[in-house]
């Protein structure tokens, strides 16, 4: 079946710009969750969903990160006004209620 | 507050070698313990899951071992390949719970060479 699955795949834009990242999850997946992987850094936790209840947003850097998830299924991750250091490969993943989380191929977010 | 460590941060060996990769978490108290790869420009792919109450898992040529008490697991892989070739990162849920976020290790970059 289809996996997690992200858009844009490349993202170039001008430092001050708003961005927006878009993550499916597998059909039926209750929990979603992005992360964040800068070069030569470890995976960064930034938000998690799941189901109705309101997100976990310990993660998030900065007021100007957010995410929302509608219908309990997309969602999406807006990065205001961007600067440099926002550049990354931003990873979404779903799951059920088993412990496994599937990854999604990644958003490479550049900030010029 | 949780750390997972991994040793070494790159390895380079011949093919048909078998080998171990090493996790360290700082909190014992952990419900499970991920392994994935990640291909250059990929995102994860899940390997082997381990419960807190099992002690190995094992898959084709992998196998996953975890001894919680020590906080450490080990990824055993044998007969190695180059298509091997890819960074490896373990990962335990911060909370300590079964759902939650991944707390990652930096992972370990290995490499086989034909």
């Amino acid at each position: 079946g289809a996996g997690v699955s992200q858009s844009p795949s490349n993202k170039v834009t001008e430092k001050g710009k708003d961005v927006e990242l878009r993550c499916d999850p597998i059909s039926g997946h209750t929990a979603l969750y992005w992360y964040r992987q800068s070069l030569g850094q470890g995976l960064e936790f930034l938000i998690y969903f799941q189901g109705n209840s309101a997100p976990d947003k310990s993660g998030l850097p900065s007021d100007r990160f957010s995410a929302e998830r509608t219908g309990g299924s997309v969602s999406t991750l807006t990065i205001q006004r961007t600067q440099q250091e926002d550049s990354a490969v931003y990873l979404c993943a779903s799951s059920l209620t088993s412990d496994t989380q599937y990854f999604g191929p990644g958003t490479r977010l550049t900030v010029l | 507050k949780q750390e997972v460590t991994q040793i070494p941060a790159a390895l380079s060996v011949p093919e048909g070698e078998n080998l171990v990769l090493n996790c360290s978490f700082t909190d014992s108290a952990i419900y499970n313990l991920q392994w994935f790869r990640q291909d250059p420009g990929k995102g994860l792919t899940s390997l082997l899951l381990i419960q807190s109450s099992q002690r190995e898992q094992t898959s084709g040529r992998l196998n996953a071992s975890l001894d919680k008490s020590s906080g450490r697991s080990t990824l055993y892989i044998a007969a190695s390949q180059p298509g091997d070739s890819a960074t490896y990162l373990c990962a335990v849920p911060s909370y300590g719970g079964s759902q939650g976020n991944l707390i990652f290790g930096k992972g370990t970059k290995l490499s086989v060479k034909p």
